[in-house]
């Protein structure tokens, strides 16, 4: 499959502690990105990172890329019950589409 | 600013009957346009995609087809649904301009064939 894998599939925190979910893809990319979807609703773009980067923040928001193994993984610092929402990672493949991970389904409990 | 409409939001049809999903953007020329499908607890599924007006990319072959008959204006359409095109259908946006290959999506499109 070229779609990349989210590991968890399903994240249950507290309010307060930090979530981390990682992605594994299988083919070279040029930059992979996540989104956020809350339940029923359209996807949100969070952050993008590109293959010669190795580490990005915006605000609560950490992903980090290791190209050599594959994978990414986003953390969510001192996470709020408005977390809570699926996230998916995404790689650009070699055609130029967006193709889509199982994402994560994080659940924040205050 | 760019913005994205889809409609309709929600829709109930029966096996058989014709579809048409229409989704428009505003504030940008010349996008490239997308249509994913999403079932119940599942990641996007690629099923459209179009660099221009009359440009389509099929990357599914199944009971669907898309049009773009203007350059702000993206319609997904089929003849006789099926009880497996039940599901939630994003339409997103991509500067041609940009090579991040960023999306912007609309709110969705939810449809149930019974």
């Amino acid at each position: 499959s070229q779609q990349g894998e989210e590991d968890p599939q399903a994240l249950s925190i507290q309010e307060g502690e930090n979530a981390t979910m990682n992605c594994s893809y299988k083919t070279s990319i040029n930059n992979l990105q996540w989104y956020r979807q809350n339940s029923g609703r359209g996807l949100v773009h969070l952050i993008l990172i590109r293959s010669n980067e190795r580490e990005k923040h915006s605000g609560r928001l950490r992903v980090t890329l290791d190209t050599s193994k594959k994978s990414s993984s986003l953390l969510i610092t001192a996470s709020r019950a408005a977390d809570t929402a699926s996230y998916f990672c995404a790689r650009r493949n070699q055609g130029g589409k967006l193709i889509f991970g199982q994402g994560t389904e994080l659940s924040v409990k205050p | 600013s760019q913005t994205i409409h889809q409609w309709p939001a929600t829709l109930v049809q029966p096996v058989g009957s014709p579809l048409s999903l229409e989704c428009t953007v505003e504030g940008t020329s010349n996008p490239n346009l997308y249509w994913y499908r999403q079932a119940a607890g599942r990641g996007l599924q690629l099923l459209f995609y179009s660099v221009g007006i009359g440009q389509i990319s099929s990357e599914v072959p199944q009971n669907l087809s898309a049009s773009r008959p203007q350059d702000w204006q993206f319609i997904l359409s089929s003849k006789k649904l099926l009880l497996s095109d039940s599901g939630f259908y994003l339409c997103a946006w991509k500067s041609y301009r940009r090579d991040t290959g960023e999306l912007f999506f609309g709110e969705g499109s939810r449809l149930t064939v019974l």
